[in-house]
């Protein structure tokens, strides 16, 4: 069984520049979450998604950040204009149902210089 | 209340030894507790985890020791190998609001 892909695993931009990242989740996974991973520290989230709904965008900030979830499978999250903050790992989960354990993907790595 | 504080930051094990990995909680609503180990330019991968209702769960040479009145638990690598390092995070899971929250996360270093 194929696990979560993400792509791409590196991305380097210049500040400003806009940025997006791209998600498969595992096949019939109804969850999907996406966190990032600042150096040396645990995954915190962004967004989570039942399905094509996204029902905690809380963490997201949503004056540069957004994220969609066309037909409920693949995901996509855009940062428009990344600062140099943004510089992390951005990871995307995927769970069966609500109430099941997360698998990962390898995570995206952004650098902006 | 929403944190899962973990210790220690690093660890240095020798090969055969044991590696113990300590988080502590606030929030009694926390019903699940996984542990991920993270390989350098990987995802974290699930690799054992433990409901409240259980003191300990075993699997292979990894064990969670689960207190729930101290609101601690740990992870025991027995018998530590130089393909267990790595960095190990553990999570609390909030069934109400289908939150993970993660620990900091401990680098482990099994020396051969």
């Amino acid at each position: 069984e194929a696990g979560v892909v993400q792509s791409p695993r590196y991305k380097i931009i210049e500040k400003k520049q806009p940025v997006a990242f791209w998600c498969n989740p595992i096949s019939g996974h109804n969850t999907l979450y996406w966190y990032l991973q600042n150096l040396g520290q645990g995954p915190e989230l962004l967004i989570r998604y039942e399905n094509e709904e996204a029902v905690d965008d809380s963490q997201l900030p949503k004056d540069r950040f957004s994220a969609e979830r066309l037909k409920g499978v693949d995901s996509t999250l855009k940062i428009q204009p990344a600062e140099l903050g943004d510089s992390a790992v951005y990871l995307c989960a995927s769970s069966p149902d609500l109430n099941t354990e997360a698998f990962f993907g390898q995570g995206t790595r952004l650098t902006v210089v | 209340q929403q944190q899962v504080k973990q210790s220690p930051q690093s660890l240095i094990v020798q090969k055969g030894g044991i590696s113990i990995i300590n988080c502590a909680y606030e929030n009694t609503a926390f019903d699940y507790f996984p542990w991920y180990q993270q390989f350098p330019g990987k995802g974290p991968a699930l690799l054992i985890a433990i409901r409240p209702d259980v003191s300990e769960k075993k699997e292979g040479r990894f064990t969670i020791s689960f207190n729930k009145s101290a609101k601690q638990f740990s992870l025991h690598i027995m018998d530590s190998q130089p393909g267990d390092s790595a960095t190990y995070f553990c999570a609390a899971f909030h069934s109400g609001t289908y939150k993970y929250i993660f620990g900091t996360g401990t680098r482990l270093k099994v020396l051969a």
